[in-house]
């Protein structure tokens, strides 16, 4: 199993709709979770941390952590044409700090 | 622009040419990460420094890469004798060190290796 997990995609979602990114991870002590956007040709950019169980806010973005499930999300609401990217879900361990990434979910608005 | 920065932005070598890129993060930062990134996939960690110290090195650094960061400051990364497949962006990122800060990345170098 790899320690962290999404789902390639392509997601595509129409314009204003809300867009669901989904994250599983494998190391049940993890405490801090991260969502980074990537625009092609780009270096990841932070969007969120999350480090508490439930939905943290900000703008039109939320994350949602389950850490029983081992489960962080994102949620972008009225999504825009220049939410087109890649989605990077990051997972600190907690026995040696190091932020594992997983492969990124594309994500393409439709206009 | 996060504050952190990596030079060269690009760089096109021959196999089995050495080539060197350079990190300076944000300065009060005690942590820098070195990932390497090819197209399709995350980032993927390849070693880390707590100030001056290289605290861990992935198993996907062989011998011919190596890194440094002399003063705590900026850092280098080294490969030699470069391969086809070292093509990729090479991406470095910084934190305070805390178990819960975050990571913020710099623009990225890219390899083409001939």
């Amino acid at each position: 199993q790899k320690e962290v997990e999404q789902n390639s995609g392509p997601l595509s979602v129409p314009e204003g709709a809300i867009a669901s990114l989904n994250c599983t991870y494998s190391d049940r002590g993890s405490q801090s979770f991260f969502w980074y956007r990537q625009y092609s040709g780009k270096s990841p950019e932070l969007i969120m941390f999350i480090y508490s169980n439930g939905d943290k806010e900000d703008g039109r973005f939320t994350a949602q952590l389950n850490k029983a499930s081992q489960y962080v999300s994102l949620l972008i609401r009225d999504s825009q044409p220049s939410d087109s990217a890649t989605y990077l879900c990051a997972v600190m361990r907690n026995r040696d700090d190091k932020i594992i990434f997983g492969k990124g979910t594309r994500l393409h608005i439709l206009p | 622009d996060t504050g952190v920065s990596q030079d060269p932005r690009h760089k096109i070598t021959k196999r089995g040419q050495n080539v060197t890129f350079r990190c300076d993060p944000i300065s009060e930062h005690n942590r820098l990460y070195w990932y390497r990134q090819t197209l399709g996939q995350g980032p993927e960690f390849l070693t880390y420094f707590q100030n001056e110290a290289q605290l861990e090195k992935s198993r996907l650094l062989s011998d011919r890469f190596s890194a440094e960061r002399p003063k705590g400051s900026f850092s280098t990364l080294e490969i030699q004798r470069t391969e086809q497949g070292d093509s990729a962006m090479y991406l470095c990122a910084s934190t305070l060190g805390g178990s819960t800060d975050t990571q913020y990345f710099g623009p990225g170098t890219r390899l083409t290796v001939l």
